[in-house]
């Protein structure tokens, strides 16, 4: 149970276009959504949160008008990159917040963008 | 300071070895925490969930809070090559923002 899908696995796309990455929760309701970043060798970094029906909370430094977040149902939530540039490529993760004893967190596979 | 820190490794050890990965934190109110396993190009997947102090075990993998120390661990059992991956800590004080370490880095020689 509690499983996140996310696609594409991997996008390769030219400089100034935009990319959109879906993440669907396939066996339960996903009311918080969270997007990280992953460069390499580096840990995971918190972009945004993103609870569904209302606007996505970003973290510091995170461009909010570069990487639009949409929770617009309960098993869906996207991220899109805007305007894409080379310092854009990086492993991008999200993550669902289901709840157990506390809460715990089902990860998708993550996309590999490499921007050209 | 960063919020939680954990060696990134590598770590090389024989097949059915036991490894012992750990992260210590800064933050006394976190009350969650989670290892998860990452292997390359892919998500990371959870392993074991502990919630205040204590140990868990789950097969061969134990976790262990320690928090007067603000500190935790995983041990893995009878490690096999199948364990080479990286293992990331996590950690929370409401279950609501997680805070991660850096991952460490295991291969396990067969």
């Amino acid at each position: 149970g509690a499983v996140v899908s996310q696609h594409p696995s991997w996008v390769i796309c030219k400089s100034g276009t935009s990319v959109k990455i879906e993440c669907r929760s396939l066996d339960f309701q996903a009311t918080t959504m969270f997007w990280y970043r992953q460069f390499p060798k580096q840990s995971l970094m918190l972009m945004a949160t993103s609870n569904e029906g209302s606007k996505a909370t970003y973290e510091q430094g995170v461009e909010k008008d570069k990487f639009l977040i949409n929770h617009a149902s309960l098993t869906l939530s996207t991220l899109t990159v805007t305007s894409a540039h080379p310092e854009d490529s990086s492993f991008y993760i999200c993550s669902a917040r289901y709840k157990i004893v506390g809460y715990g967190y089902t990860f998708g596979s993550g996309t590999r963008l490499t921007v050209v | 300071q960063k919020e939680v820190e954990q060696d990134p490794g590598p770590l090389s050890v024989p097949e059915g070895a036991i490894v012992s990965l750990n992260c210590t934190y800064s933050n006394s109110a976190f009350q969650y925490f989670m290892w998860y396993r990452q292997y390359s190009r892919k998500g990371p997947e959870l392993l074991m969930y502990t919630y205040s102090s204590g140990n868990k075990e789950d097969g061969r993998f134990t976790a262990q809070v320690d928090k007067s120390s603000k500190y935790i661990s995983l041990f893995i059992r009878d490690s096999q090559p199948s364990d080479s991956a990286t293992y990331l800590c996590a950690m929370s004080a409401t279950g609501n923002q997680f805070y991660f370490g850096t991952g460490t880095s295991l291969t396990v020689i067969p």
